[in-house]
């Protein structure tokens, strides 16, 4: 079973400029979760959707979006970016449950996003 | 507040030594899950294990074991006669059913296992 899959690994943007993510979770996983992971904060939600559904978002400012779409696949965008999201952006998905705790998440490599 | 601390920002410990890493949480939910993630160079997270907070026995699995006690808010994680391949940061996290799927994890230790 192939697992999360997040693209681009890699990427290196000036500020001001905005960056798309794109995640792909595992077949048949419905929920889908943003993560920022860096040195001086550590791993923070961004968001989670769930059936192309915002269902839980972190403490982020609006420059951080999301959605999800029929299939389940992901992307988040962040606009005017500033040189402190510069991170890895980890990307988790779960089968689902409505409502609640899924039980564990299955974790992406990361996409390491690089501001200038 | 910080919801889950892992006091231990690094430990070294030489090759086949025992080496414990600490996590205490803190929740007002009657439920909740606990994990533990284990993070190698390449940046992707490998679950380890859960815990709801309804299951207190102790776990092992080969050369790991957790020990969750709900009296300290601790769920500890114990790795006997460690290995080069252990070497990695390892998280513990909190789910909460009123929050949902959201994660909040430690801050992490970086575990070091010298040969």
């Amino acid at each position: 079973k192939a697992g999360v899959t997040q693209t681009p690994r890699y990427l290196i943007k000036t500020r001001g400029q905005q960056v798309t993510l794109s995640c792909s979770p595992i077949s048949g996983h419905r929920s889908v979760s943003w993560y920022q992971q860096t040195p001086g904060q550590g791993l923070q939600f961004l968001f989670e959707y769930f059936s192309e559904t915002q269902r839980n978002k972190g403490n982020f400012p609006g420059r951080f979006s999301g959605r999800q779409f029929s299939n389940s696949r992901s992307e988040m965008n962040v606009s005017t970016l500033e040189l402190g999201d510069s991170a890895l952006y980890l990307c988790a998905s779960s089968p689902g449950l409505a409502g609640g705790p899924s039980g564990e998440l299955f974790f992406g490599e990361g996409s390491r996003l690089t501001v200038l | 507040a910080q919801k889950v601390t892992q006091a231990q920002t690094e430990i070294s410990v030489v090759e086949k030594e025992d080496v414990t890493l600490d996590c205490v949480y803190e929740t007002r939910d009657t439920t909740y899950y606990l994990f533990w993630y284990k993070q190698p160079p390449s940046g992707e997270l490998v679950f380890l294990i859960r815990r709801n907070s309804f299951d207190e026995q102790n776990e092992i699995s080969g050369r790991y074991s957790w020990n969750f006690q709900k009296s300290t808010s601790s769920f500890n994680f114990t790795i006997t006669a460690s290995q080069v391949v252990d070497s990695a940061v390892y998280f513990c996290a909190l789910s909460e059913t009123t929050t949902g799927n959201q994660f909040y994890f430690g801050t992490g230790t970086s575990l070091t296992v010298i040969p």
